[in-house]
C-alpha cells in the first residue's frame, strides 16, 4: 500500500529564514501531489498543487518541488513569518483516492 | 460565500448509539468526502460521492455509512458508536474527481467522543 512520510518532530525556524519541509513516499507514482495547511482546531486549506511533470512550482512565498525519482516533494516558505505557524499536510493522489501524511508542524519564533 | 458546514462541531455519545454527523457544502460541488484525522495517522477517508446517488468506501469504512441525496449534502452515520470511532471528523468538498487535480475545500471539523 502507498506511505507517506512526513517528519513527526515540529520545525522550528527563526523568521526571516527559509523553512523547508520533506514528504516522502513510497510504492506508488502519483499523478499529482497537493500541500495543505492546518491550523489548531481548524480544517485544512489548500496551498498548492504539483503534477508529476512538473519539477517546481511557486505562489508568493511558497515553493514546491516534485522529484518522481527521489520520491519525494519539498515545501520551501521563504521569508518566514509567525503566521507561517501551523502544520502543514502533504497529500497525493493514489488509486482514484487522496492520501495525506500525518503533516509537520512549523513553529516560527521571532 | 460559498461554504461547507459542519454539526455538530463536538458530540459525546455512548457506546451503541447511533450518529450522524452533518455536512453541508453551497459550492455545488459533485464530489464530497468524510475523513477521520487521529494523532499519528493524520487524515484518513471514510467514504465518498462523486454525485448524487453515487457512494464509495475509503480505507477506514467499517462502522460508517453515508447517503448522497442531493448535491449539498452528504451526512455520515455511525450505526453503533465504537470507543475506537473517537476522533476528529471533517467533511471535504471538491470540483473533480480524485484522478483529476482539484484541490479539497475542508469543513471545520467535528470532534465525536463515544464514551
Amino acid at each position: 500500500s502507498q506511505k507517506i512520510e512526513q517528519n513527526s518532530e515540529a520545525l522550528n525556524i527563526q523568521e526571516g529564514k527559509t523553512a523547508t519541509l520533506t514528504c516522502n513516499y513510497t510504492n506508488y507514482s502519483p499523478a499529482y501531489l497537493q500541500w495543505y495547511r492546518q491550523d489548531p482546531g481548524r480544517g485544512p486549506v489548500f496551498l498548492l498543487l504539483i503534477r508529476e511533470n512538473e519539477k517546481e512550482k511557486r505562489k508568493e512565498r511558497l515553493k514546491v518541488t516534485f522529484d518522481t525519482t527521489l520520491k519525494q516533494s519539498l515545501f520551501h516558505i521563504t521569508a518566514s513569518q509567525a503566521a507561517d505557524s501551523a502544520t502543514y499536510l502533504c497529500a497525493l493522489e493514489y488509486t482514484d483516492k487522496l492520501i495525506f501524511g500525518t503533516g509537520t508542524r512549523l513553529q516560527v519564533f521571532p | 460565500d460559498a461554504e461547507i458546514t459542519q454539526s455538530p462541531r463536538h458530540k459525546i455519545t455512548e457506546t451503541g448509539r447511533q450518529v450522524t454527523l452533518a455536512c453541508h457544502q453551497t459550492w455545488n460541488h459533485n464530489n464530497m468526502f468524510w475523513y477521520r484525522q487521529d494523532l499519528g495517522h493524520g487524515l484518513r477517508l471514510i467514504h465518498y460521492s462523486y454525485g448524487v446517488q453515487d457512494t464509495n468506501k475509503g480505507e477506514v469504512s467499517d462502522g460508517y455509512s453515508v447517503s448522497r441525496s442531493n448535491t449539498e449534502d452528504l451526512p455520515l452515520t455511525l450505526e453503533s458508536a465504537a470507543s475506537s470511532q473517537t476522533s476528529v471528523y471533517f467533511c471535504a468538498s471538491g470540483t473533480s474527481g480524485l484522478l483529476n487535480t482539484g484541490e479539497l475545500f475542508f469543513g471545520e471539523g467535528s470532534r465525536l467522543t463515544v464514551l
